[in-house]
C-alpha cells in the first residue's frame, strides 16, 4: 500500500534552516510528481511546492519562492524540502503528497510539525 | 492565482442528513476540481476528483457536480465519521489552490 512518511520537523529560530524529508513506499516513486502542502495551526491547507517525477521541473508558492527548495532522490524513494530563512509565518504542519496529473493529490503523509520561534 | 471560496464556512448537521457544500473559483477551471476530507489531527484525504469521480473504494454517499466556476459536494446520509472539514482544490493551473474549508460538526 502507498505510504508517505515525513520527518525532520521541529522547533527552529527565525532566520535558521530546516530540511524535511518524505520517505515513500508501496508505489514506483520515480514515476510520480510530488507536492508539499502546509497547514498553519487552525488554518486552511496551503500548497507549497511541486516537483516533477524526474526532478526536471519545480514550482513554488510565492510565499516560499527563493527560500525553499524542493528536491528528490529517486534512488532512495525520498522527497525533500530545504527551508531557509525561516519566518514565524512558516510555522505549520508540512505534508507531502503524491501527484496524479494534473495536481490531484491522491495520497498524503501524516505530516511533520515545524515551529519557527525564538 | 485562482482564488477559491467555499460556503458555508461551517454547518451543523445530524447523522442521516443530506448536506451540500459549495465551492466557487475566480475563473473557469472546466472540471478540474477536487474535494478533500480532513478529520481533526489527521492528514487530508482525497474524496472526489475531477468534479464528480470517486476514488476506488470511496463511499457512494459522497457526490460532486458542477463545471466552470461553480461546484458542489453533496453528502447523502451523513455518517458519524463524516464530521470533518472539507476543502475544494483546483487542479486546472499552477499553483494548485485550496478553498478555505467547510467544517461540518454535529448538531
Amino acid at each position: 500500500q502507498v505510504q508517505l512518511v515525513e520527518s525532520g520537523g521541529g522547533v527552529v529560530q527565525p532566520g535558521r534552516s530546516l530540511r524535511l524529508s518524505c520517505a515513500a513506499s508501496g508505489f514506483p516513486f520515480s514515476n510520480y510528481g510530488m507536492h508539499w502542502v502546509r497547514q498553519a495551526p487552525g488554518k486552511a491547507l496551503e500548497w507549497v511546492a511541486f516537483i516533477q517525477y524526474d526532478g526536471a521541473n519545480t514550482h513554488y508558492a510565492d510565499s516560499v519562492r527563493g527560500r525553499f527548495t524542493i528536491s528528490r532522490d529517486n534512488s532512495k524513494d525520498t522527497l525533500h524540502l530545504q527551508m531557509n530563512s525561516l519566518r514565524a509565518g512558516d510555522t505549520a504542519v508540512y505534508f507531502c503528497a503524491r501527484d496524479r496529473e494534473p495536481s490531484r493529490l491522491d495520497y498524503w503523509g501524516q505530516g511533520t510539525l515545524v515551529t519557527v520561534s525564538s | 492565482d485562482i482564488q477559491m471560496t467555499q460556503s458555508p464556512s461551517s454547518l451543523s448537521a445530524s447523522v442521516g442528513d443530506r448536506i451540500t457544500i459549495t465551492c466557487r473559483t475566480s475563473q473557469s477551471i472546466s472540471s478540474f476540481l477536487n474535494w478533500y476530507q480532513q478529520r481533526p489531527g489527521r492528514a487530508p484525504k482525497l474524496l472526489i476528483y475531477a468534479t464528480s469521480s470517486l476514488p476506488s473504494g470511496g463511499p457512494s454517499r459522497f457526490s460532486g457536480s458542477g463545471s466552470g466556476t461553480d461546484f458542489t459536494l453533496t453528502i447523502s446520509g451523513l455518517q458519524p465519521e463524516d464530521f470533518a472539514t472539507y476543502y475544494c482544490q483546483q487542479s486546472y493551473i499552477m499553483p494548485p489552490t485550496f478553498g478555505p474549508g467547510t467544517k461540518v460538526d454535529i448538531k
